[in-house]
């Protein structure tokens, strides 16, 4: 099962910021929160992805609370490109030495359906 | 660069036949992974490989699917035989799985309806 919980839905209006919420009260020390979205008819595009400290790059910016049991996705100025299913995971990254594991696969959930409008 | 390939892009077939997917995952990303999602849901780990060997194949239904990856490039999945459950879209996606280099990339996925 899916670490994370996230609403099934949201809209946004075209040029505001989208905020995606995503709550993992289970994550372990050692597992990064990933985001990626799944534009329709698409495979999942990586989007970002962190530790602890915030994150941000061209696509997005991903906040993490202190206590790292929830975080925040932004899209900045969402465009009606954005509108996609987004998927919130928790992952242990890092090299895996020994074969047979599994700590390091993506465990999708439902994610959000974000609805971009003008 | 390249994205993953993956072909054929739909495949409609009857309950009980063979089918196969291909993908040619990045240039030089070692870790090749297959996918199923059905409608509605989230992609669902098949198998992974790292190179040619099997990481993980602790999800892959083995009574009927198989998958290869014989030169540590290109894969193949197989489903012998379908059934109307395996209606979904197969993704495939790779990774350079190298320390800080862990992102999955996609491909578009085959969509697979078994009548």
């Amino acid at each position: 099962d899916a670490k994370t919980t996230q609403p099934p839905s949201m809209d946004c209006a075209e040029g505001r910021a989208a905020n995606l919420p995503c709550n993992h009260s289970t994550i372990s020390g050692n597992e990064y929160v990933y985001w990626y979205r799944q534009i329709h008819s698409q495979g999942p595009q990586y989007i970002i992805h962190g530790l602890k400290n915030n994150e941000t790059n061209e696509m997005a910016s991903l906040i993490i609370t202190e206590d790292r049991k929830s975080s925040t996705l932004i899209l900045p100025h969402a465009t009606l490109r954005d509108t996609a299913v987004y998927y919130c995971i928790v992952r242990v990254a890092g090299i895996r030495k020994n074969y047979g594991g599994s700590q390091g696969n993506l465990i999708f959930g439902k994610g959000t359906k974000l609805s971009v409008k003008p | 660069e390249a994205g993953v390939a993956q072909s054929p892009r739909y495949k409609i077939i009857e309950k009980r036949q063979s089918v196969a997917f291909w993908c040619n995952p990045i240039s030089g990303h070692a870790t090749l992974y297959w996918y199923q999602q059905i409608l509605g849901q989230g992609p669902k780990l098949l198998i992974q490989f790292q190179n040619n060997g099997v990481v993980d194949d602790s999800q892959l239904p083995k009574d009927r699917f198989s998958a290869e990856r014989l030169k540590g490039v290109d894969s193949t999945l197989k489903i012998q035989p379908a059934k109307l459950e395996d209606s979904a879209v197969y993704l495939c996606a790779s990774s350079l799985d190298r320390q800080g280099k862990e992102t999955q990339y996609f491909g578009p996925g085959t969509r697979l309806l078994v009548l």
